[in-house]
């Protein structure tokens, strides 16, 4: 079935990191690619999603570029801050635009 | 104010007793969701409803059943609880499979 592989497990920076999670998905023709937000005690919440080739997701200063060449969808910020800590996910939603399948998720954690 | 409200926040069952966990939302959306999170599958999908049918279900267990009385709640019946159901439930909505908003989840313990 559909599903994305992210590879970090974790991720330890300092502020004013760059940030690279990576994210590749595995699906037929054009899925959503979502990356999703989750802080301690709450549920995850979306950042930004894209749904077509070459097209860019931001927000908050993180961004993505969905690559349906490299089935990639990899999240990135130039500069983190403590407060960027959480776990990240990201998620696909196949071609029927069903429910969104989580990766395992990254733990960032950011030292001022 | 929370638009989606799970109830209870936290609850302790003992194994084999059979729980409700209660998903209402207050976003008009048609289309809701329950997820699971443990240590050992992260965000794991369970099931989607929309306009209170049921649309998809990735729950091997028939231990597992949602209900949904009105078009915006989508309970979570839980029967013969194990141990190995302890987790994270996230109860979801979109409006026609647009962006999912979750809810804080019900922290769940079988002992």
């Amino acid at each position: 079935g559909d599903s994305v592989t992210q590879t970090e497990g974790q991720v330890a920076l300092s502020e004013e990191d760059f940030l690279t999670i990576h994210c590749n998905y595995s699906a037929s023709g054009y899925p959503t690619l979502f990356w999703y937000v989750q802080y301690p005690g709450e549920g995850p919440q979306l950042l930004f999603r894209a749904s077509r080739d070459k097209e860019k997701g931001s927000s908050r200063g993180f961004e993505a570029t969905y690559d349906k060449g490299t089935t990639s969808f990899h999240l990135r910020k130039a500069s983190v801050q403590e407060s960027d800590s959480a776990v990240y996910y990201c998620a696909l939603s196949d071609r029927n635009n069903n429910a969104p399948r989580f990766g395992a998720g990254t733990k960032l954690s950011v030292k001022p | 104010d929370p638009k989606i409200i799970q109830k209870p926040k936290y609850l302790v069952a003992v194994t084999g007793s059979e729980k409700i966990l209660i998903c209402e939302q207050y976003l008009g959306h048609n289309a809701m969701y329950w997820y699971r999170q443990s240590a050992k599958k992260p965000l794991e999908f369970m099931f989607s409803y929309s306009y209170q049918k049921l649309m998809d279900n990735q729950t091997a267990s028939s231990r597992f059943q949602p209900q949904s009385s009105k078009k915006n709640h989508l309970d979570l019946q839980i029967t013969a609880l194990k141990p190995d159901d302890s987790a994270t439930y996230f109860c979801a909505s979109s409006q026609y499979r647009t962006e999912v908003f979750f809810g804080k989840g019900t922290r769940l313990t079988v002992v």
